[in-house]
């Protein structure tokens, strides 16, 4: 297990369609994080899991993002009747206790 | 809401020379964490800080966490073009969501 995975890397999509992003967390980290970034800024939260409960969510996250972690391993973020203000770096983090998270690579969404 | 204000937002420096980035907020810290970005990675944690007036050190790079853990800031000596990144501080604040800051934006110039 060599760290967070995240695919795909790139998405370019067309307004009004729906995307779906994979994550697939370190094995033994039991939370999981979603977090959007957009140019020039830190990372925003999103959402958190803890084994398959979703724990929180931001008002950020509108009625058409959705955010599953079945069986409490990978999870998905789907975005539906896409906008282009969904524009951004979506990013993957998880962790095993309240220090130290580890992030994917992200998945970088255009909408057009 | 508890804000992180990094300074400055962007420094281009030559190759060689100190420098010094900074975190503040206006909520004392549980715990502080220091990232490093590249383009198109993901954040990379650096390092965490939890006690007040704590120094860490990671090679030519030194952290310190203010006496009053709401300021932090981090030290490059003798930058190297491979220090080019965004550096992001980021604290749960005590729960378990990290919120980060805006980020420095660092250049070594060769």
């Amino acid at each position: 297990d060599t760290g967070v995975s995240q695919n795909p890397r790139h998405k370019i999509t067309k307004r009004g369609q729906n995307v779906t992003f994979r994550c697939d967390p370190i094995s033994e980290h039991n939370r999981l994080y979603w977090y959007r970034q957009t140019l020039g800024q830190g990372p925003e939260f999103l959402t958190y899991f803890q084994n398959e409960a979703q724990l929180e969510k931001s008002r950020l996250l509108s009625d058409r993002f959705s955010a599953e972690r079945p069986k409490g391993s990978f999870s998905t973020l789907e975005i539906q009747r896409t906008e282009q203000g969904d524009s951004a770096m979506y990013l993957c983090a998880s962790n095993l206790v309240d220090y130290g998270y580890t992030f994917g690579s992200g998945t970088r969404l255009t909408v057009v | 809401t508890q804000l992180l204000e990094q300074s400055p937002q962007f420094l281009s420096i030559q190759e060689g020379e100190n420098l010094t980035v900074y975190c503040n907020s206006s909520s004392v810290f549980s715990s502080l964490q220091w990232y490093r970005q590249e383009p198109g990675e993901g954040p990379v944690l650096l390092v965490t800080v939890v006690t007040g007036g704590e120094v860490k050190k990671l090679k030519r790079l030194t952290f310190q966490f203010g006496d009053a853990r709401k300021d932090s800031s981090l030290h490059i000596t003798a930058a190297q073009p491979g220090d080019t990144g965004l550096y992001l501080c980021a604290s749960n604040f005590g729960n378990e969501k990290l919120t980060f800051g805006t980020g420095t934006r660092l250049t070594i110039i060769p």
